[in-house]
């Protein structure tokens, strides 16, 4: 199975930067994703990582570290909009999504 | 709109009455996922599809519930004598798996909220 762990809420201030912190134990792993959910909406997909390291999509960054378990969002730029949750899901090998509960992010002006 | 499509957006239901919810997902998207999603919760797996076969139920999918995808398009998911403990969100998700090479990205429906008095 599938053991996923994210902070549960996060606040942070309009133009900063928030890191939201992804942690996974798992059976079998291949890939980590994230995802963009805004209340009573569907999840849409913001990065994937596979290798280590860092991919960088715009304002939105995603690294990852399989030796540690580790993975983290970087949000840089803050906007009011970006206030929804985030969900890190680890995908195993046969391609099924295990998510953690999600992390809200407020952005205050 | 060419992305997933769920039918109702909403469903509120007696306990005990059956419902029924369809999915289209993206066309040419050879796999389809349902997952179900509580307050505070992430998704959850439930079973998927690759093209008509369905290939894997959860555990958390008990005897009451059904899925099908009778012509590898869209599909349908069943809950027969609803409970309380069914009410949640029921996400669909498509995606198309390619061998080799490819991300497999997960792109998801707008969801049937269900509410079982």
């Amino acid at each position: 199975g599938q053991n996923i762990d994210q902070p549960t809420e996060m606040t942070a201030t309009e133009g900063a930067i928030v890191q939201i912190n992804c942690t996974y134990q798992t059976s079998g792993f291949n890939g980590l994703f994230w995802y963009q959910q805004h209340a009573g909406e569907a999840p849409t997909f913001l990065s994937y990582n596979v290798l280590d390291g860092l991919e960088e999509k715009g304002r939105f960054s995603s690294f990852l570290s399989r030796s540690k378990g580790y993975s983290y969002l970087l949000l840089k730029e803050l906007q009011m909009k970006d206030s929804a949750s985030y969900l890190c899901a680890v995908r195993d090998h046969d391609y099924k999504l295990s998510f953690g509960a999600g992390t809200t992010v407020t952005v205050r002006a | 709109d060419t992305g997933v499509s769920q039918d109702p957006r909403h469903k509120i239901t007696k306990r005990g009455q059956n419902v029924t919810f369809r999915c289209d997902p993206i066309s040419e998207h050879n796999r389809l996922y349902w997952y179900r999603q509580t307050l505070g919760q992430g998704p959850e797996f439930l079973t998927y599809f690759q093209n008509e076969a369905q290939l894997e139920k959860s555990r958390l999918l008990s005897d009451r519930f059904s899925a099908e995808r009778p012509k590898g398009s869209f599909s349908t998911l069943e809950i027969q004598r609803t409970e309380q403990g069914d009410s949640a969100m029921y996400l669909c998700a498509s995606s198309l798996l390619t061998s080799g090479m490819g991300t497999d990205t997960q792109y998801f429906g707008p969801g049937t909220r269900l509410t079982v008095l």
